[in-house]
């Protein structure tokens, strides 16, 4: 069965300090590995999408890298606006998103 | 108007109640998806409408009815909810089903149940 974790659950931060969230997952056949934002109150918005391993993404702040068993979202010099909950989704082939429950990071400024 | 669509944004009702949830769509995509988001929980998803043919009901229990009527419209029929189903209903799109099309999503529907 395709599995997705994601850690820690929530993480504070202080303005600038940078960090890395963890995505954890197992599935057979991997099509796509996708990361998310969603702010409260609303649907998640997409960032980035990885297709192999040893790939990477950058937006703003934002760098994605994947591993065959795992990704990173690392966070640089974050800010208060970078505040959201972060969703990690794989993709198997011939089936349909799994999610993971989430970090919620909070930058304190 | 871009993007996807929901309302009503909050819903209250109670559990003999009859209500609808509402989506539309304006990227010209061809699959459209419910999802079900409750507190500390991964998305779970729910149905899902390739050119307005439903492809995928996961077990969900028929107190929810989908519809489809085109492929920009897609609802969400209620009746009889238990206070479980209190929830985030959020609704999404893509240009075809599966297979490395990411997703775009609504805001979401907030449903209390009482």
């Amino acid at each position: 069965e395709d599995q997705v974790t994601q850690s820690p659950e929530a993480l504070r931060l202080q303005e600038g300090e940078s960090s890395s969230l963890n995505c954890s997952y197992t599935v057979s056949g991997l099509r796509g590995l996708f990361w998310y934002r969603q702010d409260p109150g609303k649907g998640p918005e997409f960032l980035f999408t990885l297709y192999s391993a040893g790939e990477e993404k950058e937006k703003e702040r934002l760098k994605a890298t994947l591993t065959k068993k795992e990704s990173f979202l690392h966070i640089t010099a974050p800010k208060p606006e970078d505040s959201a909950t972060y969703l990690c989704a794989v993709q198997a082939r011939g089936q349909n998103f799994v999610f993971g429950p989430g970090t919620r990071l909070s930058v304190l400024p | 108007e871009t993007g996807v669509t929901q309302t009503p944004r909050h819903l209250v009702m109670g559990m003999t109640n009859k209500k609808s949830l509402k989506c539309e769509q304006h990227l010209g995509h061809n699959a459209m998806y419910w999802y079900k988001q409750s507190a500390k929980k991964p998305l779970e998803l729910m149905f899902v409408y390739s050119l307005e043919e439903r492809v995928e009901n996961n077990s969900v229990p028929s107190r929810f009815s989908p519809e489809c009527p085109n492929s920009s419209h897609l609802f969400l029929h209620l009746h009889t909810l238990q206070p479980e189903d209190s929830a985030l209903y959020l609704c999404a799109s893509s240009q075809v089903p599966r297979d490395r099309e990411k997703l775009f999503f609504g805001s979401g529907t907030q449903l209390s149940v009482l």
